[in-house]
């Protein structure tokens, strides 16, 4: 079954406008990591921002913010202030405590625009 | 230097050549893993090793083996490369909870 939908294929943002991607989940285990990941078109798979399930506030990272709605199994990511180096492919992610292996979403495409 | 160093970054080879990638990690974690990458397809994991003496298949291992030669370095191999193996393959390092952290990536094409 798919533990982890992202609903948006691509999205277009203008620069300094804020962004948010949408990420749902499905998991019985009441411990679970949450994360998002960036990925440039030159490859690389870069660590953006973890929320873990028990955590009581959102986590931010500078310009990333995790908008946790647990009861919804929801883990959006909130870009703020977009920048042209923001556009890349953004994964989101989800590892239970007892899982070896992180499972990923399909990914959503964010070209930002001058 | 980065934390997570992968070897080659790019590689083309030939249907049923012996092709080895190598990961090595300064981050100093005991979990290491191998993923592929398809179009569409997100990222898939091949093995996963939790120390030295622990090695595990992941959901897509069938053609691929691995070593894991130190806490390290964790190394993965195509015995026999076959066309639909092309694809952008990563190493990634973490702890027992939080993020892990991902290698740049082979390219790799078999023709």
């Amino acid at each position: 079954a798919q533990k982890i939908t992202q609903t948006q294929p691509g999205m277009f943002v203008q620069e300094k406008e804020a962004v948010t991607l949408d990420c749902t989940y499905d998991t019985s285990d009441p411990s679970y990591g949450l994360f998002w990941y960036k990925q440039p078109s030159s490859g690389e798979m870069i660590f953006l921002i973890y929320q873990g399930s028990y955590d009581q506030q959102n986590a931010t990272e500078g310009r990333y913010s995790l908008n946790f709605q647990k009861a919804r199994k929801s883990a959006n990511l909130v870009i703020s202030a977009s920048q042209l180096g923001d556009s890349a492919m953004y994964f989101c992610a989800m590892r239970e405590l007892n899982d070896y292996k992180l499972s990923f979403g399909a990914g959503t495409t964010v070209t930002v625009r001058a | 230097d980065a934390d997570v160093t992968q070897t080659p970054r790019n590689r083309i080879t030939k249907t049923g050549k012996r092709i080895m990638l190598e990961c090595s990690q300064t981050k100093g974690h005991d979990r290491m893993y191998w993923y592929r990458q398809d179009p569409g397809l997100g990222l898939r994991l091949i093995y996963y090793s939790f120390d030295v003496k622990d090695i595990n298949k992941g959901e897509i291992s069938d053609g691929y083996s691995v070593s894991r030669q130190a806490q390290a370095k964790f190394s993965l191999s195509l015995e026999s490369a076959i066309p639909n193996q092309t694809a952008l393959y990563f190493c990634a390092t973490g702890g027992l909870a939080g993020p892990q952290f991902f290698g740049p990536g082979t390219r790799l094409t078999v023709l």
